[in-house]
């Protein structure tokens, strides 16, 4: 069975630094580009970043740009986010997904606060 | 950047048709197609459609998606009270280099 168990979320304050892991299991990893996807208490779904199966690619959504930093070690089967400069903005359940494959983890909260 | 357009909520009756919609451009929607994905509150979201209107194995054929230039369509039929959720679509854009999801739609089932 395909798993995909994020992990690494918790309370920081502002202006924080964090980093995020996804273990994936049961697929070929390294044949998939990868995605952090993260969804705000009570609001939809937004991309974040991806990374292509080789790391050849990688993409951020404009309101990351600059604080984030994906990576990815396909020898682990393990995706990352490293953030930096964290704001109540951030604050969201964080999900990895490949996105062209129904492949989700359960999620996990990172909460940016004093 | 943009995202994809559609309606924040849509009712209809038990065992009525649902049509959700969601507009792009040509350089998504219209070139890329879209994903369809259905989220019950505190889960993951599952996915319906994919890009190429295909149905994963497990998902109910009253869930059919089609895309007319770019605009991408989600029909549900026979509605059931199990269908009340929040629908997104997704979709990639050459131009952006970025994945896009729709702001979601809130399908309540009287």
């Amino acid at each position: 069975d395909v798993q995909l168990v994020e992990s690494g979320g918790r309370l920081v304050q502002p202006g924080g630094s964090l980093r995020l892991s996804c273990l994936a299991s049961g697929f070929n990893f390294r044949d998939f580009g990868m995605n952090w996807v993260r969804q705000a208490p009570g609001k939809g779904l937004e991309w974040v970043a991806h990374i292509s199966g080789n790391t050849g690619s990688i993409y951020y959504a404009d309101s990351v740009k600059g604080r984030f930093t994906i990576s990815r070690d396909n020898a682990k089967n393990s995706l990352y986010l490293q953030m930096k400069s964290l704001s109540g903005a951030d604050t969201a359940v964080y999900y990895c997904s490949p996105l062209v494959r129904d492949y989700w983890g359960h999620g996990t909260l990172v909460n940016v606060s004093s | 950047q943009a995202g994809l357009t559609q309606p924040p909520s849509l009712s209809k009756d038990l065992r009525q048709t649902a049509t959700l919609t969601c507009t792009g451009n040509s350089n998504n929607v219209g070139n890329q197609g879209a994903t369809w994905l259905q989220q019950h509150q505190g889960h993951p979201p599952k996915v319906l459609s994919e890009r190429n209107n295909n149905r994963p194995s497990g998902v109910s054929e009253r869930f059919s998606a089609s895309r007319s230039g770019n605009t991408a369509s989600l029909t549900i039929s026979g509605l059931q009270p199990e269908d009340e959720a929040d629908y997104y679509c997704l979709a990639w854009d050459s131009d952006l280099t970025a994945w896009l999801f729709g702001g979601g739609t809130k399908l309540t089932v009287l």
